[in-house]
């Protein structure tokens, strides 16, 4: 069983393109976190997503980005007209239910790096 | 709302010596407590966690953490550190009334370093 595959590992983007960063959950997963993480700070929850539902975006910032969770397909955070300030580590967790008990597996993450 | 600090960012030790991580949280309402480790380039692993019961949780690769609730801690202990848990480790908070434990407030990370 695979864990959680993210990629690219690494993404270089100049200000102004987009950049999509896909994760695939674990087989029988069906809950997706989006994270955040700059340089020398913790993780930043960003947003939850369940097969085609947007459960809690509390996190996400509110232009240029956005994420989706198809029924088929891996999960995709997309961000549009990219700047500097994006250059940061993004993490997907993924687990089976949406329960208090159920622990979240970590993928790898993407390294975006803006120029 | 809930929020987590991790008291030192960087902690340097021995081979062989003791060590502990701290946290401290706050929250209103019941808590779900983590720790993870995330080696370089990697991403983080779930080291340990407390939801109920015993405030004596332990974990993978000799790690042990308690939990207090008049002190709001849940300071992380090895009794001997390895040169290979040179990494950083985060702690984290379940964050929300609802969900799974992905939904997670973190601590700003403590970095580890074993010296021989």
């Amino acid at each position: 069983n695979a864990g959680v595959m993210q990629n690219p590992r690494h993404l270089v983007r100049r200000r102004g393109q987009e950049a999509r960063l896909r994760c695939s959950p674990m087989k029988g997963h069906s809950h997706v976190y989006w994270y955040r993480q700059l340089p020398e700070e913790g993780l930043k929850f960003m947003v939850y997503l369940q097969k085609e539902n947007i459960i809690d975006e509390s996190g996400m910032p509110k232009e240029r980005f956005s994420a989706e969770f198809p029924k088929e397909g891996p999960s995709i955070l997309r961000i549009q007209q990219v700047v500097r300030g994006d250059s940061a580590a993004y993490f997907c967790a993924s687990s089976p239910q949406g329960s208090g008990n159920t622990e979240a597996f970590f993928g790898q993450g993407t390294r975006l790096t803006v120029v | 709302a809930q929020s987590v600090t991790q008291l030192d960012s960087q902690v340097p030790v021995f081979e062989e010596a003791p060590v502990e991580l701290r946290c401290n949280y706050s929250s209103s309402v019941s808590v779900y407590l983590f720790w993870y480790v995330q080696y370089p380039n990697q991403g983080l692993q779930l080291l340990l966690k407390y939801l109920s019961g015993s405030t004596l949780v332990k974990g993978i690769n000799g790690f042990e953490a308690e939990f207090n609730k008049s002190q709001t801690s849940f300071h992380l202990r090895k009794p001997s550190v390895h040169i290979s848990d040179t990494a950083e480790y985060f702690c984290a908070v379940r964050g929300g009334d609802g969900g799974s434990q992905g939904n997670l407030i973190f601590g700003k990370g403590t970095k580890l370093s074993v010296k021989p």
